[in-house]
Formats: C-alpha cells, sequence, structure tokens
C-alpha cells in the first residue's frame, strides 16, 4: 500500500538533545512538507522541498533543519536551539503544487 | 488576522443533524482542501476542490472563489464523524491551515 510512514509515533527528548524524526513515502511523490501543529493552532510549515536536494524554510525553521537525499525520505532534526519544541509535528507529500496532499500519522514530541 | 478562518471552533450537534463548517480566506489560491484529524493526530485528506461542489457519501464541499468562502457539509450527522476538521488553502507550492473546527456528535 502506498502511503507516508512517520515514525516514531511518540518521541522524549531531553533538554539540549537534538532528535530526528523520520518521513518516508512511497507515492513517488516530488513534494514534501514538515508541520508543526500546537493546541488551538493550525498548522505551520517548518520546511518543505519541492524536489531532491532541495528544500526551503518555512514560517518557523529556526532550530529545526532537514535534508533531502532521497526522493523517498525527508527527516527533520529538532536541534537544540528550538526553544519551545514539545509539539506535535506532521509530514506531507503531494505530486505538485496543485494536487492533493497525503499526511503521515505524526509524531508526537516531548520534551523531558 | 490569519489568512485561514473557520468557524465554529467548536461544535456539538446530536446524532441525524445536518452540520456546517466554514471557511474563510483572505489570500488568492490554486485549491482548497478540507482535511479531517482524527483523536490519534493522522490527517485524511476528505475534499480538494477549486471551483464548485463535490459530494462524498454524507458529505458535501462547496467553495465560491471571487467570496473566498467554502464550506464543509455533512448530512445526518453519526458519532463516528467527531474529530477536528481542517481548511487549508494551497498557494505558491504550500498551503495554510485554518486552526480547525472541534466536531462532537452525540448519540
Amino acid at each position: 500500500d502506498g502511503g507516508i510512514t512517520q515514525s516514531p509515533k511518540y518521541l522524549f527528548r531531553k533538554e539540549g538533545q537534538n532528535v530526528t524524526l523520520s518521513c518516508e513515502q512511497n507515492l513517488n511523490h516530488d513534494a514534501m512538507y514538515w508541520y508543526r501543529q500546537d493546541p488551538g493552532q493550525g498548522l505551520r510549515l517548518i520546511y518543505y522541498s519541492q524536489i531532491v536536494n532541495d528544500f526551503q524554510k518555512g514560517d518557523i525553521a529556526e532550530g529545526y533543519s532537514v535534508s533531502r537525499e532521497k526522493k523517498e525520505s525527508f527527516p527533520l532534526t529538532v536541534t537544540s536551539a528550538q526553544k519551545n519544541p514539545t509539539a506535535f509535528y506532521l509530514c506531507a507529500s503531494s505530486t505538485g503544487v496543485n494536487t492533493e496532499a497525503f499526511f503521515g500519522q505524526g509524531t508526537r514530541l516531548t520534551v523531558v | 488576522k490569519n489568512e485561514v478562518e473557520q468557524s465554529p471552533q467548536n461544535l456539538t450537534a446530536q446524532e441525524g443533524e445536518f452540520i456546517t463548517i466554514n471557511c474563510s480566506y483572505s489570500v488568492g489560491i490554486s485549491a482548497l482542501h478540507w482535511l479531517q484529524q482524527h483523536p490519534g493526530g493522522g490527517i485524511v485528506s476528505l475534499f480538494m476542490l477549486s471551483s464548485g461542489k463535490k459530494k462524498h457519501g454524507r458529505l458535501i464541499a462547496t467553495i465560491n472563489i471571487q467570496e473566498k468562502h467554502s464550506s464543509l457539509h455533512i448530512t445526518a450527522s453519526h458519532p463516528r464523524d467527531s474529530a477536528v476538521y481542517i481548511c487549508a488553502v494551497r498557494r505558491m507550492g504550500d498551503m495554510r491551515f485554518g486552526a480547525g473546527t472541534r466536531l462532537t456528535v452525540k448519540p
């Protein structure tokens, strides 16, 4: 079955540690996105990539980094520079700018 | 002001009621999505539309491009429809999201 897989579903991190969230898709989509969701707020764009080896910052990129070495994979690293990393993170993909987007199941990150 | 505004924020209905959720946006868009998010957090795309109306089962989505407004209707609502419904607009290669409408349907 085609789809997007995010792992892990729940993640706990100690303050000061970097952590990497995985996002893999087998839909052959060119575009991939990372969003952050906080209670009572809409999803906000962290980073997006429209093609392999290229990515752009979204609205809230500070404290995050990404890579796009393979079409299928778009991992997100939450660095220790991110002041308030506890949130729900969603990955999405689409074939292009005007096509339907598909979402992963999300990763809930908690800093302890 | 957010680029995408949804109303109401919360909605409680009795099983069988007709439900309407509204979405207004202030930017030019190429398409609009209605998404459903269940308590576990995963999101499912219900509709993508750029004009007119789409229907899938008990769900109907409409969009008025001139008025920059879209509605999601649920006919004969059921407790399993309880979820957060999110409006998202596509523009310039990314999406902008409303804050969501939390729907609770009581038996």
